[in-house]
């Protein structure tokens, strides 16, 4: 089981540019939920996917968008790229979306904005 | 409103002597609390969850934590610390407050000294 993969692991992107980061879910998964953490922070949620469709979303711009695929995997957007955005983005998957349900988190896309 | 607060930024302990990393949440429903580690350059591990049964839960390698209402308080404990401890933790909460809200504290950074 190769659990909750990531790509890229590394990204540096300029300012203004536009930014996709990718998750597959660990087998038997539904559900991926994306996170961003900036250095020295815990990990903020940014969105949860649910068969296909956005089901929460935290406090974030809608800069910030995604997409989950017919196989469970997902994508991460953002545009117009400021230099706060630069952060480690995580990925987690689960079965289900109830809150007591354990999450799966992948090594994260580190993301340099500049 | 719903928060989680770790008291502290940073614990150092001798290999061998008791770990204890504190936590404090706010939730205006029954949360489900959590505790995750991160080893550098590793994805986030859960250790272990409370989801409103047994309030001293056990987690993995040795841990455990106490979930006490009336101090808000779920406080992670190890009888014996190892060198392999040395990580960031992170304490969770999670609830339904006007929709699923996820909140990660900030993290404490263990320092295990041989």
């Amino acid at each position: 089981d190769a659990g909750v993969t990531q790509s890229p692991t590394h990204l540096i992107k300029t300012r203004g540019q536009q930014v996709t980061l990718r998750c597959s879910p660990k087998s038997g998964h539904d559900t991926v939920s994306w996170y961003q953490q900036a250095l020295g922070q815990g990990p903020q949620f940014i969105f949860q996917y649910y068969e296909e469709e956005e089901r929460q979303r935290g406090n974030f711009p809608d800069r910030f968008s995604g997409h989950q695929f017919p196989n469970y995997s997902s994508e991460l957007n953002v545009n117009a790229l400021l230099l706060g955005d630069s952060a480690l983005y995580l990925c987690a998957s689960s079965f289900g979306t109830g809150m007591n349900t354990e999450a799966f988190f992948g090594q994260g896309t580190r993301l340099t904005v500049v | 409103a719903q928060s989680v607060t770790q008291l502290d930024s940073h614990v150092s302990v001798s290999e061998g002597t008791p770990v204890l990393l504190r936590c404090n949440y706010s939730s205006s429903y029954s949360p489900s609390l959590f505790w995750y580690v991160q080893h550098p350059n590793k994805g986030l591990q859960l250790l272990l969850k409370y989801t409103s049964a047994a309030t001293l839960v056990k987690g993995i390698n040795g841990f455990e934590a106490e979930f006490k209402k009336s101090e808000t308080s779920f406080h992670l404990t190890k009888p014996s610390a190892h060198m392999s401890d040395a990580a960031e933790y992170f304490c969770v909460v999670s609830s339904y407050t006007g929709g699923f809200k996820t909140i990660f504290g900030a993290g404490t950074r263990l320092f295990v000294k041989a």
